[in-house]
């Protein structure tokens, strides 16, 4: 296994436009996470899985963002009615359990960079 | 609350030893880790601390003083390749991350 894959690589969409993006994990990894990057900012977590239970939301994530990780594989993030604020990288990684006292190492896939018209 | 501090910019020579400073505020504590990312690419894991102390790998070293709420992240014989931003990042939960705005690093011949 090479990384964290993420498709598609870049989405440019019109305002309202309903948009999805899928993330690959790293194969043996539980846990996934998406974020959102904007330029000039770190990283800003929106969702947390470990295996198919989504088991922490930001408040940054609206009624408009839905995740879901079917069979604890695999990830999606769906926009729905896209707005100009929305345009940002978004980005997946994913970790092993490192136990309960210790932070887990997140790898990064590569992104989708959306940008909203 | 929960913040993070580290500076936004710093310029070092090439061949030279450069420091990037970090201080958090944060409830909960598993851990400060530091990643790398150029421009356009994807944040890459360079080290984690959990407890006191210095951690090495190659020409990285990153060190936390929990007591201090303070840690920095190290590079020795910089090298051009190494202009890039770092965050620090805390772990307030053991599953997820914190990250700061980023230092944006230059290394210049």
């Amino acid at each position: 296994d090479t990384g964290v894959s993420q498709d598609p690589r870049h989405k440019i969409t019109k305002r309202g436009q309903n948009v999805t993006f899928r993330c690959d994990p790293i194969s043996e990894h539980n846990r996934l996470y998406w974020y959102r990057q904007t330029l000039g900012q770190g990283p800003e977590f929106l969702t947390y899985f470990q295996n198919e239970a989504q088991l922490e939301k930001s408040r940054l994530l609206s009624d408009r963002f839905s995740a879901e990780r079917p069979k604890g594989s695999f990830s999606t993030l769906e926009i729905q009615r896209t707005e100009q604020g929305d345009s940002a990288m978004y980005l997946c990684a994913s970790s092993l359990e490192a136990g309960p006292t210790r932070g887990d190492t997140q790898y990064f896939g590569p992104g989708t960079r959306l940008t909203v018209l | 609350g929960q913040s993070l501090e580290q500076p936004s910019e710093v310029t070092a020579v090439e061949g030279a030893i450069v420091q990037i400073n970090c201080t958090y505020q944060t409830s909960g504590f598993y851990g400060l880790s530091w990643y790398q990312q150029h421009d356009g690419g994807a944040p890459t894991f360079l080290s984690y601390n959990a407890l006191d102390g210095l951690e090495e790998t190659g020409r990285f070293s990153s060190f936390l003083s929990r007591s201090d709420s303070y840690g920095y992240l190290l590079l020795q014989e910089l090298q051009m390749k190494d202009s890039a931003s770092y965050f620090c990042a805390y772990h307030p939960g053991a599953n997820n991350l914190f990250f700061g705005t980023g230092t944006r690093l230059t290394v210049i011949p």
